[in-house]
């Protein structure tokens, strides 16, 4: 089935520093991707996404690059904020089995 | 649209209880998910539906949740007896397949 592998947290960053968080995928087909993100006390919404092999989602100053041939959705970030201090999970959706699967969420924290 | 609305948003309950989570997904949307998120486990999906049929609720944990989808604008997950090991927040989510998902601001059950 799909699954989704992110990397563990938490990370701890200072403001203005360059943020990664790493993203692997398992899947049949070609399932759409995206990146969703927490706030404290607040539910998850969509951050961006990305729907074919190449396509770069991106928003708030965060990418990520659809990469088929490395199975990857790598979030990247290149100066990061207080107020992006966050859980970041990873997400597929496939076509064939509507089921939408997360990564367990990365903490990230950034300190002024 | 005033999203996938959610309640109650906090419920307090004791042990043995009956609780009952109610959830209005976006209108025109046909899946619809429930997870249970926990500080130990993170983010799991107990169940989802295509076209209000449950297709794969393998994630809810035992007989003592149930979960329906009456139709097309309304679901509940319910937990019959309650006990403290539930306590946890609760989103529902609800997409068109392959398609970006829409959170609630999720119900944070505390069974004492």
């Amino acid at each position: 089935g799909n699954s989704v592998t992110q990397m563990e947290g938490p990370v701890t960053l200072s403001e203005e520093a360059f943020l990664t968080i790493n993203c692997t995928y398992t899947a049949t087909g070609y399932p759409s991707l995206f990146w969703y993100v927490q706030y404290p006390g607040e539910g998850l919404q969509l951050l961006l996404k990305a729907t074919k092999a190449d396509d770069k989602g991106s928003n708030k100053g965060f990418e990520a690059t659809y990469r088929k041939e490395t199975t990857s959705f790598h979030l990247e970030k290149g100066s990061v904020q207080v107020s992006d201090s966050a859980v970041y999970f990873c997400a597929l959706s496939g076509l064939d089995d509507y089921k939408l699967s997360f990564g367990a969420g990365t903490t990230v924290t950034v300190r002024a | 649209d005033a999203g996938v609305i959610q309640s109650p948003r906090h419920e307090v309950t004791e042990m043995g209880q009956e609780v009952t989570l109610r959830c209005k997904p976006i209108s025109g949307h046909n899946s619809l998910f429930w997870y249970r998120q926990t500080m130990m486990r993170g983010l799991e999906l107990l169940i989802y539906f295509n076209n209000n049929v449950p297709i794969d609720d393998s994630g809810m944990p035992e007989d003592r949740f149930s979960a329906k989808m009456p139709n097309a604008s309304f679901s509940t997950l319910k937990i019959q007896p309650s006990e403290p090991r539930d306590s946890a927040v609760y989103f529902c989510a609800s997409s068109l397949p392959g398609f970006i998902a829409f959170f609630g601001q999720g119900t944070r059950l505390t069974v004492v």
